[in-house]
């Protein structure tokens, strides 16, 4: 059964670096999300992706963020300088149409020091 | 900004006993999902429900979609072990967004 994969499945840095997470979207599928959860919070829409650019995004998706769709398969989310509060999980999502059903990664476990 | 609450935050029950999580909101979402998420992994889809008043049943699990599409609720009948676990609701907005509730975590004993 085709699935979302993310990579890696954990990272550490340190404050001030720059991150990028990335993503393998189902082949067919046209939309892409991130969400983020902090440990022992509620999961958070950051930001929403279809035909190579970006359709909604949160508060939270200030200019430190940024998604890419470099080719074909990838979908990379990209945290300029981080800080010790986008320590958290990070999860990519797609869906094949705006009815369909989203299909979540498993994540990538993000913490800043 | 759209909020969904969800009650109860915990749950501890035993093995046999119903239960119902409830997921309410005072915004209108044009479906809502059900998810359940384990410890270090995604949130896996249980069940999408569209219609306002409509009814999902999933084996033991029966999912309900408030007549005003603003409210839901989760029941489980003869709870077991292995539903033991981390239960969200989440709102699609016309957005095209995912808001999610805070979850539910159920412990079923044996």
């Amino acid at each position: 059964e085709p699935e979302v994969t993310q990579t890696p499945s954990h990272q550490v840095t340190q404050m001030g670096q720059e991150v990028i997470l990335r993503c393998v979207p189902i082949s067919n599928h046209l939309y892409f999300y991130w969400y983020r959860q902090i440990l022992g919070q509620k999961v958070e829409f950051l930001v929403s992706f279809y035909n190579n650019e970006i359709s909604e995004k949160s508060e939270i998706f200030d200019d430190q963020f940024s998604v890419e769709r470099p080719d074909g398969s990838n979908f990379t989310l990209k945290i300029r300088s981080t800080k010790l509060e986008d320590s958290a999980m990070y999860f990519c999502a797609s869906r094949r149409g705006l009815l369909e059903t989203q299909y979540f990664g498993p994540g990538t476990r993000l913490l800043v020091l | 900004t759209q909020l969904l609450e969800q009650s109860p935050q915990f749950l501890s029950i035993q093995e046999g006993e119903n239960l119902t999580v409830y997921c309410n909101s005072s915004s209108v979402f044009s479906s809502l999902q059900w998810y359940r998420q384990e410890p270090g992994e995604g949130p896996v889809l249980l069940v999408t429900v569209v219609t306002g008043g409509e009814v999902k049943k999933l084996k033991r699990l029966t999912f309900q979609f408030g007549d005003a599409r603003k409210d839901s609720s989760l029941h489980i009948t003869a709870a077991q072990p292995g539903d033991t676990g981390l239960y969200l609701c989440a709102g699609l907005s016309a957005g095209n967004m995912l808001t999610f509730g805070g979850g539910t975590r159920l412990m079923v004993k044996p």
